[in-house]
């Protein structure tokens, strides 16, 4: 049993290339989220899905784009990678409004 | 927005102290609030949650203890250890669909 898994964990990007970022569960939960961490900054929302083909902004969404077509999927894309997108980016996954298992992460630096 | 506001920001302690955090929030909404423990390149992991129906939880040596009329919650660790040095985030969850807001964080250093 994996729990959620996050690939890659480490990438290094130029401004203005496009990435995804892939977050799987094997949990069968329904709901899936996907955070930024940053020094001093806390945990902050960017997307959240409550269900398969669902999706739905955050509190810093601008910049990001997901898709949820498979329910144990939940994809991050960056269109056009920007320096202040460097950061740490959570995925996580609940079967209800409780219960949260975070991934561990991957480290994306935009240079 | 910063809807849950939590200090401090950093903390130390001797081992065997109890460190304190805390949170406060506005949105009376509110009906969950868990508390995150999270070590250097993990994911958080809940460590303890309580409703706003009680005012005290405790789990081992963490304890919950909850003010619903100062909308305040902290987190106690007795007998605190090296190995609790992490950074603990509190959060809050409101009904309905929208996830879990989180504070901006403690970093703990428990030093022998």
């Amino acid at each position: 049993n994996a729990g959620v898994t996050q690939t890659p964990k480490f990438r290094v990007l130029k401004t203005g290339q496009s990435m995804t970022l892939l977050c799987a569960q094997d949990m069968n939960h329904e709901y899936m989220y996907w955070y930024r961490q940053d020094p001093g900054m806390g945990l902050r929302l960017i997307h959240y899905s409550v269900g398969e083909g669902t999706t739905a902004k955050g509190e810093v969404p601008d910049g990001y784009n997901v898709s949820r077509l498979k329910k144990q999927n939940f994809l991050l894309g960056l269109e056009s990678a920007a320096p202040s997108q460097t950061s740490v980016y959570f995925c996580a996954s609940s079967p209800s409004r409780y219960g949260y298992t975070f991934g561990s992460g991957t480290r994306l630096t935009v240079v | 927005q910063q809807q849950v506001k939590q200090s401090p920001q950093s903390l130390i302690v001797q081992k065997g102290g109890i460190p304190i955090i805390n949170c406060a929030y506005e949105n009376t909404a509110f009906d969950y609030f868990p508390w995150y423990q999270q070590f250097p390149g993990k994911g958080p992991a809940l460590l303890i949650a309580i409703r706003p129906d009680v005012s005290e939880k405790k789990e081992g040596r963490f304890t919950i203890s909850f003010n619903k009329s100062a909308k305040q919650f902290s987190l106690h660790i007795m007998d605190s250890q090296p190995g609790d040095s992490a950074t603990y985030f509190c959060a809050a969850l409101v009904s309905g669909n929208t996830p879990l807001v989180f504070g901006k964080g403690t970093r703990l250093s428990v030093i022998a």
